[in-house]
């Protein structure tokens, strides 16, 4: 049983406003990701982390930061939301040995207005 | 670089007919594929995952691909639909590159079964 967890499900949020996306698991796992995915679209890798204090970014550029001072936690956050922000985002993590899938989370629906 | 092509970002099938998303893949070393699923405002389940060995893989939910290298393809199959399996199917790949080894997926495959 996979067991990571984002919070809010959902989040209406007013523009300007600072806000941070949680992500906790509790499997132990080193690697940890974000993505972004629009509606009906495919996923894009925005953040990634190897392990405590290791953060990278993704393949698609993006306005919004993350910190790894805990093995089980990965926040993500935004300084500043905007519209164009509106997504839903997903968080996931995988052990480091190779070939094993990643785990994700139910997901976070942002809407900016 | 690693790459996924899925081929028709929407399927169309009856319910009780078969089920095939098509899936291509890109690497230059040997990869380990993946199925997900996502039902609507969920998060994405790993329907199967084919790493080594046999090249027919089983998962849930009475899914199968099977891992052909000469045509760099991993198909995903089920011999007869049922209506909970309208949802979006990712098929993704991961290589081992050092310390690193990122999942990338494709565009996506929304299946719709029609009664």
């Amino acid at each position: 049983e996979a067991d990571i967890y984002q919070t809010p499900r959902y989040l209406v949020i007013g523009t300007g406003k600072k806000i941070t996306l949680e992500c906790s698991q509790t499997m132990g796992h080193d690697k940890m990701y974000w993505y972004q995915q629009d509606p009906g679209m495919e996923l894009h890798l925005i953040h990634y982390s190897y392990g405590v204090n290791s953060t990278e970014k993704g393949d698609l550029s993006s306005e919004s930061t993350v910190s790894r001072i805990r093995t089980e936690h990965f926040p993500l956050t935004l300084e500043s939301a905007r519209p164009s922000h509106t997504s839903q985002y997903l968080c996931a993590s995988s052990d480091p040995a190779l070939a094993t899938e990643a785990f994700f989370g139910q997901g976070t629906r942002l809407t900016v207005v | 670089a690693q790459s996924v092509t899925q081929l028709g970002s929407h399927v169309s099938v009856s319910e009780g007919a078969l089920v095939l998303l098509r899936c291509n893949y890109s690497s230059s070393v040997p990869p380990y594929l993946f199925w997900y699923v996502q039902y609507p405002n969920q998060g994405l389940q790993l329907l199967l995952k084919y790493t080594t060995g046999a090249t027919l893989v089983k998962g849930i939910n009475g899914f199968e691909a099977e891992f052909k290298k000469s045509e760099t393809s991993f198909h995903l199959t089920k011999p007869s639909a049922h209506m909970s399996d309208a949802a979006e199917y990712f098929c993704a790949v991961s290589v081992n590159t050092g310390t690193a080894s990122k999942l990338t997926f494709g565009t996506g495959t929304r299946l719709q079964v029609t009664l």
